[in-house]
């Protein structure tokens, strides 16, 4: 009865290759996200998507792109990865009722890049 | 510049003892603030919301406290548990559907 799960948690990869990671939510959620925390543990959002539409898209490069098959998946591919994408990738996902919503977050997926 | 800014940046307490975590925001307009707490190899875990009018908010030995005035808020943890070392993260909303803006947070190790 997970509420948000990612797949899959552990992604090692070498420089140049084109990966994605997947996002679940059975929470009936209408809004969903993807953060992205570096070695120093600062979350910083990427995406978010409200109905299966991008409402946020911070400054990430293109090489990240979000895909919404439907309101309870949102998945992340990467293009062309580099060093500097290791890190750890959250999904979360809210309800996104103004004043009262909370994000409710995945496990994380590790990615190394080599 | 919308920031949010917490202290300290790590503390290691007893078990057993209490303590207060702090956050200084300059997000305007404000809508909301969180906390969170991140256990380590985990994701993120809500403690707490605040609107604008609360003033103060409990989660079981959790409370924090909103100072809308000062854009000030505390995370007090009463009789500190083992269980309690984590990340705390102290999340801001803006108004307008604005996006979240998170501290860098606050590493609490308590120790026996």
């Amino acid at each position: 009865d997970t509420a948000v799960s990612q797949t899959p948690k552990y992604l090692v990869t070498q420089m140049g290759n084109d990966k994605s990671i997947k996002c679940e939510q059975n929470l009936g959620h209408d809004t969903m996200y993807w953060y992205k925390q570096d070695s120093k543990k600062f979350l910083k959002i990427m995406f978010s998507y409200n109905n299966k539409e991008l409402i946020i898209n911070e400054t990430v490069p293109n090489r990240f792109s979000p895909k919404s098959p439907d309101k309870a998946h949102l998945n992340l591919h990467i293009n062309s990865l580099e060093l500097g994408d290791s890190a750890v990738y959250f999904c979360a996902s809210s309800q996104d009722r103004p004043q009262v919503e909370t994000q409710y977050f995945g496990p994380g997926t590790r990615l190394l890049v080599l | 510049k919308n920031q949010v800014e917490q202290s300290p940046q790590s503390l290691i307490i007893l078990e057993g003892k209490n303590c207060t975590l702090q956050c200084n925001y300059t997000v305007s307009p404000f809508s909301n603030l969180r906390w969170y707490k991140q256990d380590t190899g985990r994701g993120p875990v809500s403690l707490t919301i605040m609107t604008f009018s609360e003033n103060t908010k409990s989660n079981g030995r959790y409370t924090a406290t909103l100072d809308a005035d000062t854009k000030q808020s505390s995370l007090h943890i009463t009789a500190s548990q083992l269980s309690d070392s984590a990340s705390y993260i102290c999340v801001v909303r803006g108004q307008a559907g604005t996006a979240l803006i998170f501290g860098k947070g606050t590493t609490l190790s308590v120790s026996s």
